[in-house]
């Protein structure tokens, strides 16, 4: 069964550090796609990236950058020299050839950066 | 290029009441998911459409829900009669791939 897991619940750093955040996943597909979405204090959701499952090459996108490891099952995203901005609950989300495309979603993590 | 679009944004109701939700996807996008996020259960797939078409219902909480799409332009959430316990942000996505699922804006359901 497909599962993923964000074992940080809450994590709380002083801006300009860099922090990652961790994302676990279980699949028995070998053919899938992984997610991370932001969603900040206003509610919604934003799409920040998306991976499939045979592109194991480390993305960078300015202050982010995304390091899938298929040998771990994990897919962890770093934020460098972080902004108050940033400050948001940050999900990690599967997705199954095999189911659709439905997202699977981890709990999130709460992510504080303070001036 | 408009995004998913939900409305209400916020609907506070009694319990017993009959509530709509509605939802317009991005134009072009053939596949349509209802989620729904609380506290205890993060966030959850309740149903998925593709083309119009119901295919996973698996996460629809009980009969009190339904579903539909009678075009590729509309869907309705309906929950009758509502319960306290179903307060919660529903967010509508919809996607023409792989490539991401995205998100309206949700829609906040208080029963009291």
């Amino acid at each position: 069964a497909q599962k993923v897991t964000q074992a940080q619940t809450e994590i709380s750093v002083v801006e300009k550090e860099d922090v990652t955040l961790d994302c676990v996943y279980e699949t028995r597909d070998t053919t899938y796609y992984l997610f991370w979405y932001k969603q900040p204090p206003s509610g919604e959701l934003v799409f920040l990236i998306r991976r499939n499952s045979f592109d194991e090459q480390n993305e960078i996108s300015g202050r982010y950058s995304w390091n899938f490891q298929k040998s771990t099952s994990s897919f962890n995203f770093t934020i460098t020299a972080s902004q108050v901005v940033d400050s948001a609950v940050y999900f990690c989300a599967l997705s199954e050839v095999d189911s659709s495309y439905k997202l699977i979603f981890g709990s999130g993590t709460r992510l504080l950066v303070r001036p | 290029d408009a995004g998913v679009i939900q409305s209400p944004r916020h609907e506070v109701t009694e319990m017993g009441q009959e509530v709509t939700l509605r939802c317009k996807p991005i134009s072009g996008h053939n596949s349509l998911f209802w989620y729904r996020q609380t506290m205890m259960r993060g966030l959850e797939l309740l149903i998925y459409f593709n083309n119009n078409v119901p295919i996973d219902d698996s996460g629809m909480p009980e009969d009190r829900f339904s579903a539909k799409m009678p075009n590729a332009s509309f869907s309705t959430l309906k929950i009758q009669p509502s319960e306290p316990r179903d307060s919660a942000v529903y967010f509508c996505a919809s996607s023409s791939s792989p490539r991401g699922q995205y998100f309206g804006p949700g829609t906040r359901l208080t029963v009291l």
